[in-house]
């Protein structure tokens, strides 16, 4: 069975400082892992994703993730975020593309001025 | 982009009463939709994968005869929340991938449910 962790329920952050977001997962198969953000009562909005190829993955926004197979982790990051940036973020995984998606329980990034 | 709606955006209904919530794709196929129930500040949790032309594939620990899914088309599934109670309350949001190697999903803007 797939399963994911974020390791932090909050983050409280500063305008423009740096910011990483951690995830790690546990999978028996392949995997294909997923940044996801949520701003209030909205939907989900892709942020990047991990398929296959470079272990480096740039996103939208100035996100990017690197997956660590050694590790199991696929940590978010950004040199400097913005207030904008204030949301909800989740690390999905999925054993297929496009199949079903297993979440972590949310990390809540809160930009301070 | 390809996008997903869903309907209603939010409903109120009394407690025994069922509620039906609309998913659907509005510009690509999807034979394979997926739903989820968020309650506040908690993460999304898989219910169920809709099959068009075929039954819904449940999560373990859900009821399917209280969570009803019908996947009409290649463009709609339908959740129906039947004789909901006051702790059916939620956000329920679907998803439908892009059927690319993109292995993009989409997601719809979810149905927040409240039962009275």
């Amino acid at each position: 069975a797939q399963s994911v962790t974020q390791l932090d329920s909050q983050v409280p952050v500063f305008e423009e400082a740096p910011v990483e977001l951690r995830c790690n997962y546990s999978s028996s198969v392949s995997v294909y892992l997923f940044w996801y953000v949520q701003y209030p009562n909205q939907g989900l909005q892709l942020l990047l994703k991990y398929l296959s190829g470079s272990t480096l993955v740039k996103g939208i926004n100035g996100f990017e993730a690197e997956f660590n197979k050694s590790q199991t982790s696929f940590h978010l990051r950004k040199p400097s975020v913005h207030i904008s940036d204030t949301a909800e973020y989740f690390c999905a995984v999925s054993d297929n593309q496009g199949g079903k998606l297993i979440f972590g329980q949310g990390t809540e990034l809160s930009v301070k001025p | 982009g390809a996008v997903v709606s869903q309907h209603p955006s939010w409903v109120i209904c009394k407690s025994g009463t069922s509620v039906k919530i609309e998913c659907r794709s509005l510009d690509f196929q999807a034979t394979t939709m997926f739903w989820y129930r968020q309650f506040p500040k908690q993460s999304l949790m898989l219910m169920a994968t809709s099959n068009e032309g075929s039954k819904a594939t449940y999560e373990q620990g859900v009821e399917k005869d209280k969570f009803l899914i019908n996947h009409a088309s290649l463009t709609l599934s339908t959740l129906t929340v039947t004789s909901a109670h006051p702790e059916d309350s939620s956000f329920y949001i679907c998803s439908a991938p892009s059927g690319t190697a993109s292995g993009t999903q989409y997601f719809g803007p979810g149905t927040r449910l409240t039962v009275l």
